[in-house]
C-alpha cells in the first residue's frame, strides 16, 4: 500500500541552525514526491516537486529535498532556519494504485517547525 | 485573479442541522477534494471529484454529501451536524493527480 511516513510530529531548530524534516513513501511505481508549507490560518502550498530528473529539487524561500530511491526518501532541507519558516510541513506522494488503476494523492501528518531565537 | 475560494471562513452551528461549505476555482481544473483536517490526524480526505458529474468518496466520507455539476464549483454539504464533525475543512484543486493541489484557505466549523 502506498504511504508516507514523516518522522517527528515536532521539531525546534535555532535561528541560522540546519532544518532537516525527513520523510519516507512507500510506492509501487516511480513516485512523484511534493512538500507543502501550511502558515496559521492558511491552506497548504506547495514548496517543490520531485517528478523526473534531477534528483536534487529547490523550492521557494531556500528550501530544498533530495529523492532517494534507495532509501525512499525525499527529507526536506534549508541551511539556515529563519523565525518566519515557523509552520507546518507536509510531504505528499501521488503514486498508482493497483487496486484501482489509478493515481492517488497521499498527504504525510505533517511536522510542525519552531524556530527558536 | 485566478484562484480557489472557500466560502464561509468560519461557521458555527447546532447539531442536527444542514450545512453547506462552498469552494469555487477559476483555473478549469478537472479534480477538486475536500478534506478535514484536526489536531493528531494531519489531512483526511473527504471526497474528491475528477471531472464534472464524478465524485467519489475518501477515507472519511461518512455524513458528507459532495456534488459537481459545474467544473468550478464543490459544495460540501453535511446533511445533519455532529458535534465530531467540529474541524477546520479545505478545499483543494488540482489539473490531475500527479500534479500539485491547490488550497483554499479553509473553512472553520464549529458544532455546537
Amino acid at each position: 500500500a502506498q504511504s508516507v511516513t514523516q518522522l517527528g510530529s515536532h521539531v525546534s531548530v535555532s535561528e541560522g541552525a540546519l532544518v532537516l524534516l525527513r520523510c519516507n513513501y512507500s510506492s509501487s511505481v516511480p513516485p512523484y514526491l511534493f512538500w507543502y508549507v501550511q502558515y496559521p490560518n492558511q491552506g497548504l502550498q506547495l514548496l517543490l516537486k520531485y517528478t523526473t530528473g534531477a534528483t536534487l529539487v529547490k523550492g521557494i524561500n531556500g528550501f530544498e529535498a533530495e529523492f532517494k530511491k534507495s532509501e525512499t526518501s525525499f527529507h526536506l532541507t534549508k541551511p539556515s532556519a529563519h523565525m518566519s519558516d515557523a509552520a507546518e510541513y507536509f510531504c505528499a506522494v501521488s503514486d498508482l494504485s493497483r487496486t484501482s488503476g489509478t493515481y492517488k494523492y497521499i498527504f504525510g501528518t505533517g511536522t510542525r517547525l519552531k524556530v527558536l531565537a | 485573479d485566478a484562484g480557489i475560494t472557500q466560502s464561509p471562513r468560519y461557521k458555527i452551528t447546532e447539531t442536527g442541522r444542514q450545512v453547506t461549505l462552498m469552494c469555487h476555482q477559476t483555473w478549469s481544473h478537472s479534480y477538486m477534494f475536500w478534506y478535514r483536517q484536526d489536531l493528531g490526524h494531519g489531512l483526511r480526505l473527504i471526497y474528491y471529484s475528477a471531472a464534472a458529474d464524478i465524485t467519489d468518496k475518501g477515507e472519511v466520507p461518512d455524513g458528507y454529501v459532495v456534488s459537481r455539476s459545474k467544473t468550478e464549483n464543490f459544495p460540501l454539504t453535511l446533511e445533519s451536524a455532529t458535534r465530531s464533525q467540529t474541524s477546520v475543512y479545505f478545499c483543494a484543486s488540482s489539473e490531475s493527480n500527479r500534479q500539485p493541489q491547490h488550497f483554499g484557505d479553509g473553512t472553520r466549523l464549529s458544532i455546537l
